[in-house]
């Protein structure tokens, strides 16, 4: 069974860091591209960032572009999300998600979620 | 602001037919393949249709995708009350390169 648990949320306050975790499980994740989704308290869902199986294509939205990144580490089955300079805007709940094949997040969506973990940005 | 536009709500009786649009431009949906997701009430996102029109085991054959130039559509058949939840269109963006969600839809079941 594939599982996906974040870890790593928590109260930081505007201009902090935080690094967010996913142990991943039931599967081999070093073959399929991963990536974050978050959703802010009462809003719709927004694609943060997301890498492909070998770290070689990385992309991340504007809103976090040179802020935030994207990391894993296949020998730990592990994915991994650097937060940097954290404004009040980047709080939400935080949901590391796997492709729902191999052929990846822009064919075929993603398919596997993590339950998510909360990001507060405050003084 | 998304590039994916959807109306922010639906409803149908049980039993009912309930269609949700998604409107999109050359760059995501006329170029690329659309997905959709249900969300219930405080749970975590779950895939109902990927690459446009294909159901992921699990998923009800209610539930069904379909596209056409920078449009696609959500049809849920045989409306029933655990089908209550806000949908999402998303699809990857050529221009943007990135991933986009749609606005969110919220069904109710009446």
């Amino acid at each position: 069974e594939v599982q996906l648990v974040e870890s790593g949320g928590g109260l930081v306050k505007p201009g902090g860091s935080l690094r967010l975790s996913c142990a991943a499980s039931g599967f081999t994740f070093s073959s399929f591209s991963m990536n974050w989704v978050r959703q802010a308290p009462g809003k719709g869902l927004e694609w943060v960032s997301s890498t492909d199986s070998g770290s070689r294509s990385i992309y991340y939205a504007d809103s976090v572009k040179g802020r935030f990144t994207i990391s894993r580490d296949n020998a730990k089955n592990s994915l991994y999300l650097q937060m940097n300079s954290l404004r009040a805007e980047d709080t939400a709940v935080y949901y590391c998600a796997r492709a729902t094949t191999l052929a990846g997040i822009a064919a075929s969506g993603s398919g596997y979620w993590g339950r998510g973990t909360l990001v507060t940005v405050s003084s | 602001q998304s590039v994916l536009t959807q109306p922010p709500s639906a409803s149908g009786t049980p039993g009912q037919r309930v269609t949700i649009s998604c409107s999109g431009s050359r760059s995501n949906i006329g170029s690329r393949t659309v997905n959709w997701y249900q969300q219930l009430p405080g749970t975590a996102p779950k895939l109902l249709i990927y690459t446009n029109n294909q159901r992921p085991s699990g998923v009800p054959d209610r539930f069904s995708g379909s596209k056409s130039g920078t449009s696609a559509s959500l049809a849920i058949s045989g409306l029933q009350s655990e089908d209550e939840a806000d949908y999402y269109c998303a699809a990857w963006d050529d221009s943007l390169n990135g991933y986009v969600f749609g606005t969110g839809t919220k069904v109710t079941v009446l």
